[in-house]
């Protein structure tokens, strides 16, 4: 299975855009790259997902590296409701299977 | 509202006494799928099912059953709870295998 490195934690100030990285080098050409977010005490919530081209919803914007062996996660403007743990799956299309990795724990600071 | 509702929200229960959590969805999804999270090893997919009567095995499905009689529901069945299966359970659905999952609130169960 294709496998996501995320780094474990960052920190962001309120009111400042924040990028998210990941690496996922042995990603398949039918892989989705998918984002969720967990805020504590509540289950995962989906925030954004591509294939190959860049996308931008009302939660963030995903920018997919033309190689598609990494991809970041941007947040425009830092909430301190954006305080989560953000974690950046593959989902191969088949079948609904979603492996999470330990994601990276976002802080935000006032 | 859309949603995913799980029943119970907590579960105390003791070794060997078969339970069952319940989860619906609201949404007229294919999928469903159920999760366990603990802490160090963050979510594990325990069984999923892309429509009614089909069913597959997650990553973690030793000790659990489930079952997709129909569309709206996936019940986890624990036939004999152990003290490792201590955790905090979310449910989730989606419209299809590439779509965004939409996750319950979580059931965290104690095996005593």
């Amino acid at each position: 299975d294709a496998k996501t490195t995320q780094p474990n934690s960052m920190e962001s100030n309120e009111e400042e855009p924040v990028h998210l990285p990941c690496n996922h080098s042995t990603i398949s050409g039918t892989d989705y790259i998918h984002w969720y977010r967990q805020l504590p005490s509540q289950g995962p919530e989906y925030v954004i997902h591509g294939l190959t081209s860049n996308v931008n919803n009302r939660m963030a914007s995903l920018a997919i590296a033309e190689d598609r062996k990494s991809s970041t996660l941007i947040l425009h403007r830092a909430t301190l409701r954006d305080a989560a743990v953000y974690y950046c799956i593959l989902n191969p299309n088949a079948g609904n299977m979603l492996t999470f990795g330990g994601g990276t724990r976002l802080m935000v600071k006032p | 509202e859309a949603q995913v509702t799980q029943n119970p929200r907590y579960l105390i229960t003791v070794t060997g006494k078969k339970l069952t959590v319940t989860c619906s969805q609201n949404m007229n999804h294919e999928y469903m799928s159920w999760y366990r999270q603990d802490p160090g090893l963050g979510l594990r997919q325990i069984y999923y099912s892309m429509n009614v009567e089909v069913t597959d095995k997650g990553d973690v499905p030793e000790g659990y059953k489930v079952s997709r009689k129909e569309k709206r529901n996936f019940p986890l069945i624990l036939e004999s709870p152990s003290p490792n299966q201590t955790s905090l359970y979310f449910c989730a659905s989606s419209l299809s295998g590439e779509a965004e999952q939409y996750f319950g609130p979580g059931t965290r169960l104690t095996v005593t």
